[in-house]
């Protein structure tokens, strides 16, 4: 089992670049999670999908942040343009069921870097 | 929206001491999940928690929900050097329109050997 894989495991950009984190969930599972961890704010649910249709995105800060997932298994989070605030470790995760019922499977997480 | 808190933030114990971390929710859950992150990884699922007032053991882990299911622990006896890192509770909304897991503050367990 291969378990969540996420891509690229480093990311360094610069300000008012676009950045893209892309994500292939455990096969079969049917939600996928996009979260942002930071010191100051902890572990944030940005947006899931359950059968690859976006369910809640209200965590999703701003219109800089998009995320899609164009079938079962892949996903991408865009931001355009990136900026220094954004920096913080990305995780994407999967699960069985809607989502809350069921273990999430993390992947190993981008470290994103905006100087 | 819904909120959960953990406390401590911060634990410092002498390796073979004991120690607790408490989840506490600003509504009713439907369940509850414990993770523990080890520093520069990933959040990795420990268990699950359903029924009000329920207790479950993993080794020298014991993990309780509260009666009214706004709070749960976690409690590990004799820790060992194995066990530092962020352990996350994450609640899941038991009222409608509420119903996605949220995740603690989390609890940073760190061991002098």
């Amino acid at each position: 089992d291969a378990g969540v894989i996420q891509s690229p495991r480093h990311e360094v950009t610069e300000m008012g670049q676009e950045v893209t984190l892309r994500c292939k969930p455990i096969s079969g599972h049917n939600s996928l999670f996009w979260y942002r961890q930071t010191m100051m704010r902890g572990l944030e649910l940005l947006i899931y999908f359950n059968n690859n249709v976006p369910i809640d995105d209200s965590g999703m800060p701003e219109d800089r942040f998009s995320a899609k997932m164009p079938n079962a298994s892949f996903s991408t989070l865009k931001i355009q343009p990136s900026e220094p605030r954004d920096s913080a470790v990305y995780f994407c995760a999967s699960s069985l069921g809607t989502g809350g019922d069921s273990p999430l499977h993390f992947g190993n997480g981008t470290r994103l870097t905006v100087t | 929206g819904q909120q959960v808190m953990q406390i401590p933030q911060y634990q410092h114990v002498q390796e073979g001491e004991d120690f607790t971390t408490y989840c506490n929710s600003s509504t009713t859950l439907s369940n509850i999940q414990w993770y523990k992150q080890r520093p520069g990884g990933h959040p990795v699922f420990l268990i699950q928690l359903v029924k009000s007032g329920e207790v479950k053991k993993q080794k020298r882990l014991t993990f309780q929900f509260g009666e009214a299911k706004k709070n749960s622990s976690l409690h590990i006896t004799a820790t060992q050097t194995t066990d530092v890192g962020t352990y996350f509770c994450a609640g899941r909304g038991a009222n409608f329109g509420n119903e996605k897991l949220t995740f603690g503050t989390g609890t940073r367990l760190t061991i002098i050997p």
